[in-house]
């Protein structure tokens, strides 16, 4: 099973930084990665899919890269809104396996 | 304007069973494969079952094969999830998720429920 493992645990920024989290893929998955921001207490939304498309509605500031086994979900200019968990996925026919999640903290 | 619903969670006792539902809407139901994804309280995130928009193919991870049944009910508009000996590890929110493409098997879950709690305890 292909094992997927995010870095930062955790993520201590201000507002207006730019922000950058890594996930990284036991093994090549191509482009077939999303990532996810999640409040507490709500669910998830949805940011990014196949590795770098937007979401229609997400602001421009999320950008996600990378392909194969190295992947980042960047915030180029951290609001307040912004401070959640964030997950990415691996995705393929027949399963979903996430991250074990990044949580950005208010520094 | 998509919505998913979620219900049938609630307290059962170790080995027992629950069926959970999710009531779609605002799209064609019938065009995308769908999915459970659970959190137990304070941790990340599980994909737990898939079912594809014909509901000809099922997919469920190790942890839950053999328990778990996820099927559909594509004139109604609903998804379920039959959870059978159940385990006090099985407690979390359970949320439905909804396939980003149509026709196409798993991918990205564009939208999701609010969630029910399931918790297993005696």
């Amino acid at each position: 099973d292909i094992q997927m493992t995010q870095s930062p645990s955790t993520l201590s920024a201000i507002v207006g930084d730019r922000v950058t989290i890594t996930c990284r893929a036991s093994q090549s998955i191509s482009n077939w990665l999303a990532w996810y921001q999640q409040i507490p207490g709500k669910a998830p939304k949805l940011l990014i899919y196949k590795a770098s498309s937007l979401e229609s509605g997400v602001p421009s500031r999320f950008s996600g890269g990378g392909s194969g086994t190295e992947f980042t979900l960047t915030i180029s200019s951290l609001q307040p809104d912004d401070f959640a968990t964030y997950y990415c996925q691996h995705y393929n026919s027949y399963s979903g396996t996430f991250g074990q999640g990044t949580r950005v903290e208010i520094k | 304007e998509v919505q998913l619903v979620e219900s049938g969670g609630g307290l059962v006792q170790p080995g027992g069973s629950l069926r959970l539902s999710c009531a779609a809407s605002g799209f064609t139901f019938s065009r995308y494969a769908m999915s459970w994804v659970r959190q137990a309280p304070g941790k990340g995130l599980e994909w737990v079952s898939g079912v594809s928009d014909t509901g000809r193919s099922t997919y469920s991870a190790d942890s839950v094969k053999g328990r778990f049944t996820i099927s559909r009910d594509n004139p109604k508009n609903t998804l379920f999830l039959q959870m059978n000996s159940l385990r006090a590890e099985d407690t979390a929110v359970y949320y439905c998720a909804k396939g980003g493409d149509a026709y196409s098997l798993g991918g990205h879950f564009d939208n999701w429920g609010q969630g029910t709690l399931v918790t297993v305890s005696s």
